[in-house]
């Protein structure tokens, strides 16, 4: 079964907003990985957060982890219309997804 | 970079006929995944490798099987293809073995499967 879950299922601001979505997993990680896919296209790797790492920065992106609560978020500063796309949380092994938010930034 | 090649963009197979999906990856990497990719479900694994000839079953095996008979290829094969396995295949590796956790994967393209 899936392992992440992503929340909200869609999501839509205005250029220059933040946009924030969560992850909640099931089972203990060794750590858990942000993706971006462009429409039709392959994932991209954005971040990877360490179980022991409460909160991790990489550019206008920043990710927190909170093992108590099996839950993790992606948050993206002052957007713009190329981060238009969804985005997908995965842990485990096997590298399990969730169904992922999709992020429409409007101009 | 490291390279996800993925044998077909586009790929239009009639119902009952053996489907062979390629996947190659330049970087040496010990896992390789395929997945499945349908509207409002994300990503499903289907099959998973960690090595050569070694595989695991993901979520959705039925109606599937793998190959890996060389480190750099993962064969992903619908043995008698349905018009339910329409769908985006996505193929992936990542370098860490299985007993170390997982490392960013790299994604192919995708092969977008019609049967018909």
């Amino acid at each position: 079964s899936q392992q992440g879950e992503e929340d909200p299922q869609a999501l839509s601001i205005q250029e220059g907003e933040n946009a924030t979505m969560n992850c909640s997993y099931k089972t203990s990680i060794n750590n858990l990985q942000w993706y971006r896919q462009n429409s039709g296209r392959g994932l991209v790797h954005l971040i990877l957060i360490r179980s022991n790492e409460r909160e991790k920065h990489s550019g206008r992106l920043r990710v927190t982890l909170d093992t108590s609560k099996k839950s993790s978020s992606l948050l993206i500063t002052a957007s713009r219309a190329a981060d238009t796309a969804s985005y997908f949380c995965a842990t485990g092994y096997k590298l399990s997804f969730g169904a992922g938010t999709t992020v429409t930034v409007r101009a | 970079d490291v390279k996800v090649t993925q044998s077909s963009r586009y790929l239009v197979k009639r119902t009952g006929e053996k489907v062979f999906l390629e996947c190659v990856q330049d970087m040496d990497h010990e896992n390789m995944f395929w997945y499945r990719q349908d509207p409002g479900l994300g990503l499903r694994l289907i099959y998973f490798s960690y090595d050569v000839k070694m595989k695991e079953k993901g979520d959705i095996p039925e109606g599937y099987s793998v190959s890996r008979e060389k480190k750099e290829r993962f064969s992903l094969i619908l043995e008698s293809a349905s018009t339910n396995q329409t769908s985006m295949y996505l193929c992936a590796s990542s370098l860490s073995g299985i007993k170390r956790g997982n490392t960013e994967a790299f994604f192919g393209q995708g092969t977008r499967l019609t049967v018909v």
